[in-house]
C-alpha cells in the first residue's frame, strides 16, 4: 500500500511570498489532517477534512493559510503571504476513518515539507 | 484543548539497555497513543491506549496508562541504534476533539 505523499520535500522563500503544498492521501482514506510542526515541537493540528469537508481549522490562521480538499482526494495548502514564523515542517497525514467513528484510531503520516522563510 | 508532557525531554543510553519515556496529561481522555519520529521514516504511529486499558504491547514496545494519575509510560527494552528518534504521546480526550501532541523524548541510542 502507498503512503501519504507530499511535494515538495523543501522549499525556501522570502516573507511576503506565497507558497503552496500538495498531498495526496492513502486511497480510500476519508479523512485528511495538515500539521504544521516548528522545530523542537510536537505537531499541531491546522486542518482537517472529511473527503471535501472541512471538519476542524480552528488552528487554522484564516487571514493567511487556506486548505482545499478537491474532490476528496487530494489537498493543497497555502500561505499567503508567509512570515518568518511559518518557519516548519508542514504534515500531511490520513486516517480510514471518518469523525462518526470519532479520534480513536491511528494517522498515517507523510513525509513532511520543510518551509523556510528568510 | 491539552497537550501531554513528555519526560524526559532527552535520554541517552547505551544499545542493550531499556528506554522509558513517560506521558502526563491534564483531562479525561478516550484514548492516548504514542507516536515515533525520525529522519527517515518521518512520524509513525506505535501503540494506541484507550482510557479502560491499563497495558498493551508491541513487539519490543510496553505502554502502560494510569488514568488515576493522569500518566502513561512508554517501554523499549533492548534497544537498538535504529530506535535512536523522538517519541510523542498525543490524547484524544473523552470530548473525542483531534489528537494533541506532546513536545517529545528525544530517545539516543548508542551503539
Amino acid at each position: 500500500e502507498a503512503g501519504v505523499a507530499q511535494s515538495p520535500r523543501y522549499k525556501i522563500i522570502e516573507k511576503r511570498q506565497s507558497v503552496a503544498f500538495w498531498c495526496n492521501p492513502i486511497s480510500g482514506h476519508a479523512t485528511l489532517y495538515w500539521y504544521q510542526q516548528i522545530l523542537g515541537q510536537g505537531p499541531k493540528l491546522l486542518i482537517q477534512f472529511q473527503n471535501n469537508g472541512v471538519v476542524d481549522d480552528s488552528q487554522l490562521p484564516k487571514d493567511r493559510f487556506s486548505a482545499e480538499r478537491l474532490k476528496g482526494v487530494d489537498s493543497t495548502l497555502k500561505i499567503q503571504p508567509a512570515k518568518l514564523e511559518d518557519s516548519a515542517v508542514y504534515l500531511c497525514a490520513s486516517s480510514p476513518y471518518g469523525q462518526g467513528a470519532g479520534y480513536g484510531y491511528e494517522q498515517y503520516f507523510g513525509p513532511g515539507t520543510r518551509l523556510t522563510v528568510t | 484543548s491539552q497537550q501531554g508532557e513528555e519526560d524526559p525531554q532527552a535520554l541517552s543510553i547505551q544499545e542493550g539497555e531499556n528506554a522509558t519515556m513517560n506521558c502526563s496529561y491534564k483531562t479525561s481522555i478516550n484514548n492516548l497513543q504514542w507516536y515515533r519520529q525520525n529522519s527517515g521514516r518521518g512520524l509513525v504511529h506505535l501503540i494506541l491506549i484507550r482510557s479502560n486499558e491499563r497495558e498493551k504491547h508491541s513487539g519490543r514496545l510496553r505502554v502502560t496508562l494510569d488514568t488515576s494519575k493522569k500518566s502513561s509510560s512508554l517501554l523499549i527494552t533492548a534497544s537498538r541504534a535504529a530506535d535512536t528518534a523522538s517519541y510523542f504521546c498525543a490524547t484524544v480526550d473523552s470530548g473525542n476533539t483531534p489528537l494533541v501532541f506532546g513536545k517529545g523524548t528525544r530517545l539516543s541510542v548508542i551503539a
